[in-house]
């Protein structure tokens, strides 16, 4: 099963804008990441959070970390048009040299 | 700086014809490597992990299988492909760390379309 969920599958922006997504996860995690996908391409590594840490920023990228709710949030502020992408969370599986991927976030920033 | 490379970007096959994707990783020694697949509009399923050569493990029982000869080299294989096998598959590789806490670097994907 899926160890990370995001919310909403799809969000539509404009452009300025801040957009906000969340993912949930249900077992223990070391750590917390947030993927981006482009149409047809890869994922790129956006920020990593660890299990002890309860926020991180990276440029326009604000990650927080509830390890009691079991939940992730990722902001990005003053949306661009080039945000325009699917974002993914994936945790750790314990024990493993591997991670679990969410079903993503479709972000859409209107011009 | 460390590049991947994965190869072909797009297939098209017939069911029941064999294939071989194949992922290289340059300047870095000792990754792990991961076989994904992605159906449109949805998340990724891990398909195979390789902590080193010739370590290989499969999350999900299917007719593919992947192989890791060298290194820096990771393949995935199937000797009859089914239309279900088709899909957005991506390769990856992350550096060895303590409590798995490292990120994964992806390739640009194949798109294998069954026929």
């Amino acid at each position: 099963s899926q160890q990370g969920e995001e919310d909403p599958q799809a969000l539509s922006i404009q452009e300025g804008e801040n957009a906000t997504m969340n993912c949930s996860y249900k077992t223990s995690i070391n750590n917390l990441q947030w993927y981006r996908q482009n149409s047809g391409r890869g994922l790129v590594h956006l920020i990593l959070i660890r299990s002890n840490e309860r926020e991180k920023h990276s440029g326009r990228l604000r990650v927080t970390l509830d390890t009691s709710k079991k939940s992730s949030s990722l902001l990005i502020t003053a949306s661009r048009a080039a945000d325009t992408a699917s974002y993914f969370c994936a945790t750790d599986a314990p024990g493993a040299q591997k991670l679990v991927f969410g079903q993503g976030t479709r972000l859409t920033i209107n011009p | 700086s460390q590049t991947i490379h994965q190869w072909p970007a797009t297939l098209v096959q017939p069911v029941g014809s064999p294939l071989s994707l194949e992922c290289t990783v340059e300047g870095t020694s000792n990754p792990n490597l991961y076989w994904y697949r992605q159906a449109a509009g949805r998340g990724l399923q891990l398909l195979f992990y390789s902590v080193g050569i010739g370590q290989i493990s499969s999350e999900v029982p299917q007719n593919l299988s992947a192989s890791r000869p060298q290194d820096r080299q990771f393949i995935l294989s199937s000797k009859k492909l089914l239309l279900s096998d088709s899909g957005f598959y991506l390769c990856a590789w992350s550096s060895v760390g303590l409590r798995n806490n490292q990120p994964q670097h992806f390739g640009d994907g194949t798109r294998l379309s069954i026929l």
